[in-house]
């Protein structure tokens, strides 16, 4: 398997631009969780998704903030207008269950630079 | 509260010396407790992880840690550092049952040639 698929690797925008980040999970993983990494804050928990079903989106930061799964092989997290402070590197990570039992597997994230 | 605290921001040992990163939690349920490693432009690797049992756990790459209960503590550790261990590493905690996972802020480990 490749892997968790993350595109693009690298996003350089200005403020008030849309950004879509993309990710592609494991085959056959059920549940899938988009993180944000910033040297503030370190690895935080924006969503969590479940059989294609957002069950805790608590961590997303802002109404600009959105994720969709539209199947089992697909997820999009959008930021729509983008601030500087976003700025950050966005990780999805995919697991075959919902709780810690299961080992999150990470792609190599999106970097994220809003000018 | 829940937490995780990794004290050493960054390390730095010579290859071939033996190696300690800590990790402390705090947390209301049983902890499950995990170590990651996050190489240069890469996502986080699992390193090993402790749910029960046997309270020194062994790893990938020859890593190890000890859960010590009365100590809030999670240590990792390697008794010789290979310059590919030249990483960010990670504890995190969870609880059985549940998505979340705590992440400390990470310890970047420097090996000297």
């Amino acid at each position: 398997d490749a892997g968790v698929i993350q595109s693009p690797r690298h996003e350089v925008t200005e403020m008030g631009q849309e950004v879509t980040l993309r990710c592609k999970p494991i085959s056959g993983h059920n549940s899938l969780f988009w993180y944000r990494q910033t040297m503030m804050r370190g690895l935080e928990l924006l969503i969590y998704f479940n059989n294609n079903v957002p069950i805790d989106d608590s961590g997303m930061p802002e109404d600009r903030f959105s994720a969709k799964m539209p199947n089992a092989s697909f997820s999009t997290l959008k930021i729509q207008p983008s601030e500087p402070r976003d700025s950050a590197v966005y990780f999805c990570a995919s697991s075959l269950g919902g709780d810690t039992n299961e080992k999150l597997f990470f792609g190599s994230g999106t970097q994220l630079s809003v000018l | 509260a829940q937490s995780v605290t990794q004290p050493d921001i960054h390390i730095t040992v010579s290859e071939g010396a033996s190696l300690e990163l800590r990790c402390n939690y705090s947390y209301g349920a049983t902890p499950y407790l995990f170590w990651y490693v996050q190489s240069p432009g890469q996502g986080l690797q699992l390193l090993l992880k402790y749910f029960s049992g046997d309270t020194l756990v062994q790893g990938i790459k020859g890593f190890e840690a000890e859960f010590k209960r009365s100590q809030s503590s999670f240590n990792l550790r390697k008794p010789s550092v290979h310059w590919s261990d030249a990483a960010e590493y990670f504890c995190a905690v969870g609880a059985r049952g549940t998505y979340k996972y705590i992440f400390g802020t990470g310890t970047r480990l420097k090996v000297l040639a």
